[in-house]
């Protein structure tokens, strides 16, 4: 399995500003994900990282209000822009290693937006 | 469109066996899985099991796959107070790896 790191782990932030979450992998990973939950909700994935290019976004997010780098295979980060009390939510990154079938989850970034 | 449906509550005593059930939609998934939240954390992989399977044993986890009725279920035996959680049922999109339609929970409480 793989050991993701995410930070921050929650925060608290205004609307109209933005944040970005970081997730680190402790070894190469071929693809990475975004999920968001909501409040009481399920999973709804978010998009795609790419490596070396644009990430690929799922039906309903859109690159302006959800921006992800991906520089390398170890890395990625997500922007949540300008923010709004509906993007309250834990934002997970999650990795699948090369020639498997697990997705493996971070602990999560709890976001708070008043 | 692709969905999972998990009932949402479930209630055992402390030594009793616990299924979870699941429907799913997508009859080309490739792999099922189950994961598990603990209040305040991520998602653990608990088990998954490959479309082609009907049966998959892991300790004291039991995952049955129905694939004709799209029903998937997870038998915990023994069931301790630890295992006190939301179980998320969760199914991959085709054969897309790392794309999953997640269930909405159940949330698992055992009673000593």
């Amino acid at each position: 399995s793989a050991v993701i790191s995410q930070k921050p782990s929650r925060d608290i932030c205004q609307r109209g500003t933005s944040l970005t979450i970081q997730c680190q992998v402790d070894s190469q990973v071929t693809m990475m994900f975004w999920y968001r939950q909501q409040p009481g909700q399920s999973l709804t994935l978010i998009a795609t990282a790419n490596q070396g290019s644009e990430a690929t976004y799922e039906s309903g997010f859109v690159i302006d209000k959800f921006p992800i780098s991906r520089p390398n295979l170890t890395f990625s980060t997500l922007t949540v822009s300008n923010m709004s009390p509906e993007d309250s939510s834990i934002y997970l990154c999650s990795v699948m290693t090369g020639g498997s079938e697990k997705l493996f989850f971070g602990s999560g970034t709890q976001l708070s937006v008043l | 469109g692709e969905d999972v449906e998990q009932s949402l509550f479930l209630s055992v005593r402390e030594g009793d066996s616990s299924v979870i059930n699941c429907t799913y939609t997508d009859s080309s998934s490739t792999y099922l899985y189950w994961y598990k939240q603990e209040p305040g954390a991520g998602l653990q992989l608990l088990t998954y099991i490959f479309s082609n399977m009907d049966m998959k044993q892991d300790q004291r986890l039991t995952v049955l796959l129905n694939k004709k009725d799209k029903h998937l279920s997870l038998r915990i035996a023994d069931t301790q107070t630890g295992d006190s959680a939301i179980y998320f049922c969760a199914e991959s999109i085709g054969n897309q790896g790392g794309k999953l339609i997640f269930g909405q929970g159940t949330e698992l409480s055992v009673k000593p």
